[in-house]
């Protein structure tokens, strides 16, 4: 059971546009700064969105990040067939104990 | 560019010591940030197990806090996973990372899988 719930699977057709939900409390997202990742197939994670709404240079624009009370939201755009993957969002959690944790992720498939 | 690369065994016994080593190359590690460890168990989500800084400071996840350490090698610009008593639950691809402002894991190594088997 992650501490971050996410819906396990979302799908789209291409040049669709997509939204993918992190839901958290007031000790993890209300207080901390969100992160999302990508995850092709057999690949290690990569950093799409850090600070709520920040991208990383080389991410293009398509993918963007807003964050609402205790939740966030990842929203990808102009959907392509290569943006099929797995997303997480991430954040830090103040209480019990401070740790950094991940939501239970989400399979994007373009249809 | 910081790049991260793990290495350590690929198999370990029940019981036994995982030991991980992660290499850094292109920032050194006494400069700044906290660096540390996440796992994937095949098929599974991120299971984030803690980090640290240079100087010490370091949170692990609750779950790992008792059979877990992270150490540094500044003189090999390293740092390591030791996960005590493991057992099959523990099969999982390693991955090591920089933490950058907000403790986000930004940089990561390409991961390595370790299998717990006898």
């Amino acid at each position: 059971q992650s501490v971050l719930t996410q819906p396990p699977s979302v799908s789209a057709a291409p040049g669709e546009r997509v939204t993918i939900s992190c839901s958290g409390t007031s000790s993890n997202i209300g207080s901390n700064l969100v992160a999302w990742y990508q995850q092709l197939p057999g690949t290690a994670p990569k950093l799409l969105i850090f600070d709520d709404s920040e991208r990383p240079s080389g991410i293009p624009d398509r993918f963007s990040g807003s964050k609402s009370g205790t939740s966030a939201t990842l929203d990808i755009a102009g959907l392509q067939t290569g943006d099929e993957a797995d997303y997480y969002c991430g954040t830090w959690d103040s209480s019990p104990s401070a740790k950094w944790v991940f939501g239970g992720g989400t399979k994007l498939t373009v249809l | 560019q910081v790049q991260l690369q793990e290495s350590g065994p690929g198999l370990v016994k029940p019981s036994e010591t995982l030991s991980l080593t992660c290499d850094v190359s292109g920032f050194s590690i006494t400069t700044g940030y906290f660096w540390g460890w996440i796992r994937q168990s095949p098929g599974r989500g991120l299971e984030w197990i803690g980090n640290m800084y240079h100087t010490g400071t370091s949170y692990f996840d609750p779950s790992f806090q008792s059979r877990v350490s992270i150490v540094t090698a500044t003189s090999k610009n390293q740092f390591s996973l030791r996960l005590t008593s493991v057992t099959v639950a523990d099969t999982a691809i390693y991955y090591c990372a920089r933490h950058d402002r907000a403790m986000t894991p930004k940089h990561w190594g390409q991961g390595i899988l370790v299998t717990v088997s006898s």
